[in-house]
């Protein structure tokens, strides 16, 4: 299976900071990465998709990049709305379409 | 358009439940299904996935053997029964819809249903 890694595991910074969230995949995914945003007590929303793509609805200061095996999730001016868990996730090939395994962004 | 778990419990190491997903709002039958769990305080796991027709299934290795994802299209309801549970099955578990790109990302969330396996 391919497993997800991601850096830093958690972060803090300061509001209007831009942040930039990194995850690695152990074997190429192409463009098939996902970010997923966890607010606490909330369950996951989508954020970004085929790597760079924002979900409808998610704000510009969210942004995603990448392809092969490097990718990561910048999130410029931050806001206190912001603060949760991010994950990312493949989705290439077979199931299972593995998370990472979080990077907790605090202010 | 909302997903609603249910069944959830505090049950035995090596006892079963059964959890249920209503599905409301959109053509059920279009969607390929996925319960993710989660942990207490950990990250988000794939746990089973079934596509449309409920032939074609996934399984997590650590549950293989053990859990059974299944749909009923025409009640628009996805399960999960979950035989010989143990402690590392205590989680958060979430009905997710895969759709999106390739239908292969949650892009509908249930709110959970929580399963403790305790004695």
């Amino acid at each position: 299976d391919i497993q997800m890694t991601q850096s830093p595991s958690s972060l803090s910074a300061s509001l209007g900071d831009r942040v930039t969230i990194t995850c690695r995949a152990s074997q190429g995914i192409t463009n098939y990465l996902a970010w997923y945003q966890q607010k606490p007590g909330e369950v996951p929303k989508l954020l970004v998709y085929a790597a760079s793509i924002l979900q409808s609805g998610v704000p510009s200061r969210f942004s995603g990049s990448g392809s092969g095996t490097d990718f990561t999730l910048s999130i410029s001016n931050l806001q206190l709305e912001d603060v949760g868990t991010y994950y990312c996730q493949r989705y290439n090939g077979v199931p299972p379409y593995s998370f990472g395994p979080g990077t907790k962004v605090e202010i | 358009v909302e997903l609603v778990e249910s069944g959830g419990d505090l049950v035995q190491p090596g006892g079963s439940l059964r959890l249920s997903c209503a599905a409301s709002g959109f053509n059920f039958d279009n969607y390929l299904m996925s319960w993710i769990r989660q942990a207490p305080g950990k990250g988000l796991e794939w746990v089973a996935n079934i596509k449309v027709g409920g032939n074609d299934k996934y399984y997590v290795d650590s549950v293989k053997g053990r859990f059974t994802i299944s749909r009923d299209d025409a009640k628009n309801s996805l399960f999960l029964q979950m035989n010989s549970l143990t402690v590392e099955d205590t989680a958060v578990y979430y009905c997710v819809r895969l759709g999106g790109d390739l239908g292969r990302l949650g892009d509908l969330w249930g709110k959970g249903t929580q399963v403790i396996v305790s004695s």
